[in-house]
């Protein structure tokens, strides 16, 4: 069974710094790495994936997430965070052929000026 | 229509009670998913549908929940008898075709509480 953890339920980082949240997953062959947003009042929004491929994915938002094999790996990063990051970001595993997602805890992160 | 639309958004109900949810998915898409929220946990996988047959249920708490979906378009995800843990965001999302790896498109939520 496939299945995520998010080490880190809340992150607080200053505006300006940079910012990189911890995601592994558990899956026996290639999964789909995905990461979301859930904005304050929004519903979840995708910011990137990843299946094959460069191992350096970009997504929306200036975010980036670099998928680690050898680590189960798929950290999600920002050289700069914005005040108007702050939300709760849900790291997610699915298969090819099977449609079944599979979400992390999520973590949230705060922004202070 | 131009994205998930979910209602009600927020409904409360008394410890017994039967309660709908109802999802209505962007147009066209072949593929819609119900998942729960608690407060502060993760997203939890309920149930999702190919069109109208629903080929993994197994996320389902108990024979409580139901859910069906009519034709390719709005889904109701049925409790009955709610309990107070029944309580969390429940969220609807859909995809085109419902293959591995497509991006899912989620709507706002239905808060339920349950008093």
């Amino acid at each position: 069974a496939q299945s995520v953890t998010q080490p880190d339920i809340h992150i607080t980082v200053s505006e300006g710094a940079s910012l990189e949240l911890r995601c592994n997953y558990s899956y026996g062959a290639t999964p789909y790495l995905f990461w979301y947003v859930q904005s304050p009042g929004q519903g979840l929004q995708l910011l990137l994936k990843y299946f094959s491929g460069d191992t350096l994915v970009q997504g929306i938002k200036g975010f980036e997430a670099e998928f680690k094999r050898s680590q189960s790996s798929f950290n999600l990063r920002k050289p700069s965070v914005h005040w108007s990051d702050a939300a709760e970001y849900f790291c997610a595993v699915g298969a090819a052929g099977y449609q079944k997602v599979t979400f992390g805890t999520g973590t949230k992160l705060q922004v202070i000026p | 229509g131009a994205g998930v639309s979910q209602s009600p958004s927020n409904k409360v109900t008394e410890k017994g009670k039967d309660v709908e949810l109802r999802c209505d998915p962007i147009s066209g898409h072949t593929a819609l998913y119900w998942y729960r929220q608690r407060l502060g946990q993760g997203l939890e996988f309920l149930i999702y549908f190919q069109g109208n047959s629903a080929p993994d249920k197994s996320g389902l708490p108990s024979d409580r929940f139901s859910a069906e979906r009519t034709g390719e378009s709005v889904s109701t995800l049925t409790i009955q008898r709610t309990q107070q843990e029944d309580s969390a965001v429940y969220l609807c999302a859909s995809s085109l075709t419902g293959q591995g790896g497509e991006k899912l498109f989620f709507g706002s939520g239905t808060q339920l509480s349950v008093l």
